[in-house]
């Protein structure tokens, strides 16, 4: 079946640190991928997407690249902020599952990022 | 407004209660989802709504009934639950389209005594 692999954190940066987020996916055929984020005591917020093979999503000084030869969506910025502190999910959207036009989410573990000042 | 709202944000049962959760959004979607979210892990799917109907019910066990009564509105009606029944509850609604973003509310804090 479909899954989603992500980096184990939790991830503690320094301010201004270049980030990394490694995503992983298998599927079966040509899933969208989304990076999700949640803050404290907060829902999930879509961070970007990307819905086809080398699209780019980027939002907010997040970027990430869908790599359909390598199978990844690993999240980067620049130089993160205290307030990009929060919990970050890698999740695929699977095609096949089209029941009358919904969408099921495969979510990976979700990373816990901390950035200090 | 694209905007999912849920009450209560905050719930406390005991395991014989009867209490409901609610979800409204009104951005037109077609299809509306309810997730549990155990601390540390991701969301898990429970239930998904589609033009007002069930079309997905993730084995959910029978203590947790949800109800679509119109297509801006989601309930979750909850009874007997355990106290492993403790956990977010996150509501979401998409347009219909495997490609669209899936737009989550701020979710209900269950604790069950």
């Amino acid at each position: 079946g479909n899954s989603v692999t992500q980096m184990e954190g939790p991830v503690t940066l320094s301010e201004e640190a270049f980030l990394t987020i490694n995503c992983t996916y298998t599927a079966t055929g040509y899933p969208s991928l989304f990076w999700y984020v949640q803050y404290p005591g907060e829902g999930l917020q879509l961070l970007l997407k990307a819905t086809k093979a080398d699209d780019k999503g980027s939002n907010k000084g997040f970027e990430a690249t869908y790599r359909k030869e390598t199978t990844s969506f690993h999240l980067e910025k620049g130089s993160v902020q205290v307030s990009d502190s929060a919990v970050y999910f890698c999740a695929l959207s699977d095609h096949r599952w089209g029941i009358q036009g919904a969408q099921k989410l495969v979510f990976g573990q979700g990373t816990r990022l901390t950035i200090n000042p | 407004d694209t905007e999912v709202t849920q009450t209560p944000k905050h719930l406390v049962m005991g395991m014989t209660n009867k209490k409901s959760l609610k979800c409204e959004q009104h951005m037109g979607h077609r299809a509306m989802y309810w997730y549990k979210q155990k601390a540390k892990k991701p969301p898990e799917l429970m239930f998904v709504y589609s033009y007002e109907k069930l079309s997905i019910n993730e084995s959910v066990p029978s203590r947790f009934s949800p109800e679509c009564p119109n297509s801006s509105l989601l309930n979750l009606h909850l009874h007997a639950l355990q106290p492993e029944d403790s956990a977010l509850y996150l509501c979401a609604s998409t347009k219909l389209g495997s490609t669209d973003t899936q737009y989550f509310g701020p979710g209900t804090r269950l604790t069950v005594l």
